[in-house]
C-alpha cells in the first residue's frame, strides 16, 4: 500500500537558518503531494501541492518539488522564522479520478525556530 | 477560517458516557473524513464517506460510531469510550474528482476520557 516517511524530528534551528525536511514516498500510479502544517492547538492546513513529477509547489516561502526519480517531495526554506514554529506533515493521494482518495500521511516532523 | 468547523472544540466525557462530534462544511465537497491524532503516533484515518455513503472504516472500534446525514455534515457518536481513546479528533473533507484534490481540516476536537 502507500506509504510516506518523513524525517524524525525535533528539528531545530535559529531564526533565518536553511530548512530542509525530508519525504520520502511509495505508491502505486501519479499520487499527488502534499505538505500540512498544524500550529499548535490547531488542525492541520494545506502549505503547498504538487501534482505531477517535476511540479513545483510553493507557498509563504516554502518550497518542496515532486521528484519521481527518487520518489521525494522534500520541503524547504531558505530563512525561517520564529512563527515557523509548528509540526509538518507529507501526505500524498493517489488514485485516479474518484477512486482511492484518502490522503496518506507521514509521521509528522516538529520544527522549532528560535532566535 | 478553513471551511470546515468542528464542535466543541473541547470535550471531557467518563467512560459511560455517550456524546457526539459534529463537523460541518460548507466548501461543497462531496468526501468527508474522520482522523485520530494521538501523541507521537501517526494520524489514523478512521472513516470516510463520499457522497453520503461509508466507503471506508478502518478497523475502528464499534464504540465509534459515524453518522453522515448529508454531504455537508459529519458525526462521530462516542458510547463507552476507553481513556486510550484520548486524543484529537481531526474532521476533514475533499472533493473528489481525483487524487488532485488537497483536504480541508477543522481545528479538531480534543477528547479527554475520564
Amino acid at each position: 500500500g502507500d506509504s510516506v516517511t518523513q524525517m524524525e524530528g525535533p528539528v531545530t534551528l535559529s531564526e533565518e537558518a536553511f530548512l530542509t525536511i525530508n519525504c520520502t514516498y511509495t505508491a502505486t500510479g501519479y499520487p499527488s503531494l502534499f505538505w500540512y502544517v498544524q500550529y499548535p492547538g490547531e488542525g492541520l492546513q494545506l502549505l503547498l501541492k504538487a501534482t505531477k513529477a517535476d511540479d513545483k509547489g510553493s507557498n509563504k516561502g516554502f518550497e518542496a518539488t515532486y521528484r519521481k526519480e527518487t520518489t521525494s517531495f522534500h520541503l524547504e526554506k531558505g530563512s525561517v522564522q520564529v512563527s515557523d514554529s509548528a509540526v509538518y506533515f507529507c501526505a500524498l493521494r493517489g488514485g485516479r479520478g474518484g477512486t482511492a482518495s484518502k490522503l496518506t500521511f507521514g509521521t509528522g516532523t516538529r520544527l522549532q525556530v528560535t532566535l | 477560517e478553513t471551511g470546515v468547523t468542528q464542535t466543541p472544540r473541547h470535550l471531557v466525557m467518563g467512560m459511560t458516557n455517550k456524546k457526539s462530534l459534529k463537523c460541518e462544511q460548507h466548501l461543497g465537497h462531496n468526501a468527508m473524513y474522520w482522523y485520530k491524532q494521538s501523541a507521537k503516533k501517526p494520524l489514523e484515518l478512521m472513516f470516510v464517506y463520499n457522497f453520503k455513503e461509508q466507503t471506508e472504516n478502518n478497523s475502528v472500534p464499534s464504540r465509534f460510531s459515524p453518522e453522515c446525514p448529508n454531504s455537508s455534515h459529519l458525526f462521530l457518536h462516542l458510547h463507552t469510550l476507553q481513556p486510550e481513546d484520548s486524543a484529537l479528533y481531526l474532521c476533514a473533507s475533499s472533493g473528489w474528482t481525483g487524487g488532485s484534490d488537497e483536504a480541508f481540516f477543522g481545528q479538531g476536537t480534543r477528547l479527554t476520557v475520564v
